[in-house]
């Protein structure tokens, strides 16, 4: 079964760019019959959607992070990346990668999350 | 896009049925079947117990239901235990492709 590991820099500083890592075992990363998603949630608040990847690299962006965002995929490393620009501390959260079923569209399978703190 | 509203918090005893609603728009629940729910413990990733409204993902208890009215979604906890304490949140796909999430309802089962 599909397995997901967050990695990443717990600390960025405001204005700077959020890079983190998902690396992906136990199951193909362009399978067709799943995708990915990435959601956070700040501490002591509630889930919010980021985003989408296809393995084909097809996305899809919460429109309140959209200028802000990007996904991508690397299949040879089997990682899944997310980049968010100009970072503040309403970024600060738990950063979650999830599998997201195909054919029910629910996160089926989530990472530990990580923990990024936007620093002033 | 609006998130869903949840009520934030809600109590039971044990083995009592607990429900907790969800209220979207027709351009996310009343349009969709993707309509999911996760139980959160504390210091924990969130976890699918139901989705498309109703169906539970394999090794979830039949305790945890799902169901759906117009644009609002509901979970029915029966039989509560003392381990059903956590935080429930829904979600459900909607018209612009994307997803939005419930504030998050808070069970303590007392």
């Amino acid at each position: 079964q599909v397995q997901l590991q967050e990695s990443g820099p717990g600390l960025v500083k405001a204005s700077q760019t959020l890079s983190l890592n998902c690396t992906v075992s136990g199951g193909s990363i362009t399978s067709g019959s799943y995708y990915w998603s990435w959601i956070r949630q700040p501490a002591g608040k509630g889930l919010e959607w980021i985003g989408r990847i296809y393995g084909s690299g097809d996305t899809n962006y919460n429109p309140s992070l959209k200028s802000r965002v990007s996904m991508s995929v690397d299949t040879s490393k089997k990682q899944l990346s997310l980049n968010l620009r100009s970072v503040t501390a309403a970024d600060t959260a738990i950063y979650y990668c999830t599998k997201v079923s195909g054919l029910h569209d629910a996160f089926d399978v989530w990472g530990q999350g990580a923990m990024v703190t936007v620093s002033s | 896009q609006s998130a869903l509203t949840q009520t934030a918090s809600v109590s039971g005893s044990p083995g009592q049925s607990i429900t907790i609603s969800c209220t979207g728009t027709s351009s996310d629940i009343g349009g969709y079947k993707y309509v999911s729910w996760y139980q959160q413990h504390p210091g924990k990733a969130p976890k699918l117990i139901i989705y498309d409204v109703s169906d539970r993902p394999s090794g979830i208890s039949n305790r945890f239901s799902g169901s759906k009215s117009g644009n609002t979604a509901s979970l029915t906890i029966s039989g509560l235990q003392a381990e059903d304490e956590a935080e429930y949140y829904c979600t459900s796909f909607t018209s612009s492709s994307t997803w939005v999430f419930g504030g998050g309802t808070k069970l303590t089962v007392l």
